[in-house]
C-alpha cells in the first residue's frame, strides 16, 4: 500500500524567506503528483499537478519538482508572505487511475 | 465556473444515529470522490464515483456507510449508525476525468457525541 510521508509537520517561518517543503512515497508506480493548499475550515485547493514524466512545474511563487525514481517531490515557495500561511498537503495518484493517497500535511505559518 | 457544493457545513449528532451528506460536483465532472478527514491528518479517500458507476470503495466502511451517485451527477454519502470516531471532516472533490486536478468542495463537519 502506498504510504506519502511530508517532512516537517509544521514550518514557522519570517516574511521574506524561501522554504521547501518535502514529500516522500514508497510506491513510484504513480501517475501524477499534486500538491494541494488548505486553509482552515475549507476545503482543498489545487496548487500544482506533476504527471509523472514531468521533472517540476511552476506556477508563479511557486515550484514544485518531482523524482519519481526516488519517491520524493519539493514543494518550493520564494519570497513567502503571511497568506501563504496553510497547511499544505500532497497526493498521488496510482498509475491505474484510482487509489489517490495524501500526506499528512505540513503546517506553514509564515510571521509579518 | 461554480465550484462543488457540500451541504449540510456542519452537522452534530449522537451516536448510533444516521446522517447524509450531499455534493453537487462541477458540471460536466465525470469523477467525483468522497474522503474523510480527521483532524490532524490528510484526506483518506472512501469512494470514487466515474460517472454512476463505483471505481474505488476500497477503504469505505461497508457496514455503515454507503454512497449513491444515482445519475451521475450529484452523490450522497450516508453513515448509519454513527460511531464517536466517525467525527471528521468529510470532503466531496470532483474531476474531469480520472487523472485529472481534482476540485474540493468546502467540506462537511460531522461531530458525533
Amino acid at each position: 500500500k502506498q504510504e506519502v510521508t511530508q517532512i516537517p509537520a509544521a514550518l514557522s517561518v519570517p516574511e521574506g524567506e524561501n522554504l521547501v517543503l518535502n514529500c516522500s512515497f514508497t510506491d513510484s508506480a504513480i501517475y501524477n503528483l499534486q500538491w494541494f493548499r488548505q486553509d482552515p475550515g475549507k476545503g482543498l485547493t489545487s496548487l500544482l499537478l506533476i504527471q509523472s514524466s514531468q521533472r517540476e512545474q511552476t506556477s508563479g511563487r511557486l515550484n514544485a519538482s518531482l523524482d519519481k525514481s526516488s519517491g520524493r517531490s519539493t514543494l518550493y515557495i520564494a519570497a513567502s508572505q503571511p497568506g501563504d500561511s496553510a497547511t499544505y498537503l500532497c497526493a498521488v495518484t496510482h498509475n491505474t487511475g484510482n487509489q489517490f493517497y495524501f500526506g499528512t500535511g505540513t503546517s506553514l505559518t509564515v510571521i509579518p | 465556473e461554480a465550484g462543488v457544493a457540500q451541504s449540510p457545513r456542519y452537522k452534530i449528532i449522537e451516536k448510533r444515529q444516521s446522517v447524509a451528506f450531499w455534493c453537487n460536483p462541477i458540471s460536466g465532472h465525470a469523477t467525483l470522490y468522497w474522503y474523510q478527514q480527521i483532524l490532524g491528518q490528510g484526506p483518506k479517500l472512501l469512494i470514487q464515483f466515474q460517472n454512476n458507476g463505483v471505481v474505488d470503495d476500497s477503504q469505505l466502511p461497508k457496514d455503515r456507510f454507503s454512497a449513491e451517485r444515482l445519475k451521475g451527477v450529484d452523490s450522497t454519502l450516508k453513515i448509519q449508525p454513527a460511531k464517536l470516531e466517525d467525527s471528521a471532516v468529510y470532503l466531496c472533490a470532483s474531476s474531469s476525468t480520472l487523472v485529472e486536478t481534482q476540485y474540493f468542495g468546502p467540506g462537511t463537519r460531522l461531530l458525533v457525541l
